[in-house]
């Protein structure tokens, strides 16, 4: 069955980075786009990153444009979050997730989230 | 990027009555490229319906999806006790993959 387990939360400072990973197991990893999408506390969901099945284009949304970077592993069937300068509002579950697709569609699977908090 | 209207806010219905969520774009969707996604507390969004109109896996067709271009629509009949959860639009046509802000359906 399907897979993903995020990991690489925690507490960090503002303008500090840190970086989540999600590792996936149970179908072809390299078959399939990934996503992040991350949820503040009591807030609605925001999509936040996406990398086609083999890394060649990647997207983000505007509020974590230029700040995050998403990249692969087909190797190690990783999908990585690397997010610098983080701020008060970056604060949330952010959750990985896989797309029906190699390159565009809905998300099929979620894992169960790492949470990130940024405070000092 | 496409904003994503969802309403109502909060919707509050009877066990075996009907929802209908609503969720507007501000620009057409590209091949009617909608998800709807419902989330329950403590656990992670589940895929309902994908392409506007179609069932994801092990969803029973007491809920669907309709809509095109602008204007879509979740519909759950004879609501059961386990469909009570928040639920999300998402358009996955274009990039930013923007999603609703979502609607709670709660038990009246």
């Amino acid at each position: 069955q399907v897979q993903l387990v995020e990991s690489g939360g925690g507490v960090v400072q503002p303008g500090r980075s840190l970086r989540l990973s999600c590792a996936a197991s149970g179908f072809t990893f390299s078959s399939y786009a990934m996503h992040w999408v991350r949820q503040a506390p009591g807030k609605g969901l925001e999509w936040v990153a996406l990398i086609w099945y083999d890394g060649s284009n990647k997207y983000y949304g505007d509020s974590v444009k230029g700040r995050f970077t998403i990249s692969r592993d087909n190797s190690r069937n990783t999908v990585f979050l690397e997010m610098n300068s983080l701020r008060a509002e970056d604060t949330a579950l952010y959750y990985c997730a896989r797309d029906q697709a190699p390159i565009v569609g809905a998300l099929s699977y979620w894992g169960q989230g790492t949470l990130v908090t940024v405070s000092s | 990027e496409i904003v994503l209207t969802q309403s109502p806010g909060t919707v509050s219905l009877s066990p075996g009555e009907r929802a209908t969520l609503s969720c507007r774009a501000s620009q057409s969707v590209s091949r009617d490229y909608v998800a709807w996604y419902q989330q329950k507390p403590g656990q992670a969004p589940r895929l309902l319906i994908y392409g506007a109109s179609n069932r994801a896996t092990d969803i029973p067709d007491r809920i669907s999806g309709s809509g095109s271009a602008t204007d879509f629509t979740l519909s759950i009949n004879r609501l059961e006790p386990e469909d009570f959860a928040v639920y999300y639009c998402q358009q996955y046509g274009s990039s930013p993959r923007t999603f609703g802000q979502g609607t709670k359906v709660e038990i009246k």
